[in-house]
């Protein structure tokens, strides 16, 4: 199986703060990964798919990069509306596996 | 509008059994692979299973956890998905989202979820 490491697991961070959140896979995946949003109490959300495309709707400060196993979301200015817990996720074959999540908290 | 709709949740002993559902609408069913993930209260996202959308045959996966107990199946004609759990653990307590796709398309759209709580 694919295993996928996130750091950090938590980070705290201002409003304005460029944040950047990175998932490592074990072995090589392609482009075959998603970034996913989640609140508190709410739904999962993708916000990033096949790498680095912004999902339809998605403000335009998220970003993501990488390819084979290393890969990078990125906010590029942290918003209120932003401190939520972050899931990467491998498709690239079964089973997917998700990161352990980082999450964003308010400093 | 594309909506992912579960139902089936409950409370449920240990070794017993629950069907869940998912009703689609909004897109076109029988051309999106689906899968199923869950999350345990306080914990993180889990893959579950997934379902091809193949007109001749179905490629089935399931994680390592849930393999010989769980049973994904799909009507394309009713856009449903559905999840037979059988010998159900304690640890299978969890909420389970409906999740559309594979390819580009994995994880675009999310049920609202479904809680399963297995407990005596």
């Amino acid at each position: 199986d694919i295993q996928m490491t996130q750091s950090p697991s938590a980070m705290s961070a201002s409003v304005g703060d460029r944040v950047t959140i990175t998932c490592r896979a074990s072995q090589g995946i392609s482009h075959y990964l998603a970034w996913i949003q989640q609140k508190p109490g709410k739904v999962p959300k993708r916000l990033i798919y096949t790498a680095s495309g912004l999902q339809s709707g998605v403000p335009s400060r998220f970003s993501g990069s990488g390819s084979g196993t290393e890969f990078t979301l990125t906010i590029g200015s942290l918003q209120p509306d932003d401190f939520a817990t972050y899931y990467c996720l491998q498709h690239n074959s079964y089973p997917y596996t998700f990161g352990q999540g980082t999450k964003v908290e308010i400093k | 509008e594309v909506q992912l709709v579960e139902s089936g949740g409950g409370l449920v002993e240990p070794g017993g059994s629950l069907r869940l559902s998912c009703v689609v609408s909004g897109f076109t069913f029988s051309s999106y692979s689906m899968n199923w993930v869950r999350q345990a209260p306080g914990k993180g996202l889990e893959w579950v299973s997934s379902i091809s959308y193949r007109r001749t045959g179905s490629y089935i996966n399931y994680a390592d956890s849930v393999k010989g107990r769980f049973i994904i199946s799909r009507d394309n004609a009713q856009k449903s998905l559905h999840l037979q759990m059988n010998s159900l653990r304690v640890e299978d307590t969890a909420v389970y989202y409906c999740v559309r796709g594979a390819g580009e398309a994995t994880g675009d759209y999310w049920g609202q979820g479904t809680l399963v709580t297995v407990s005596s």
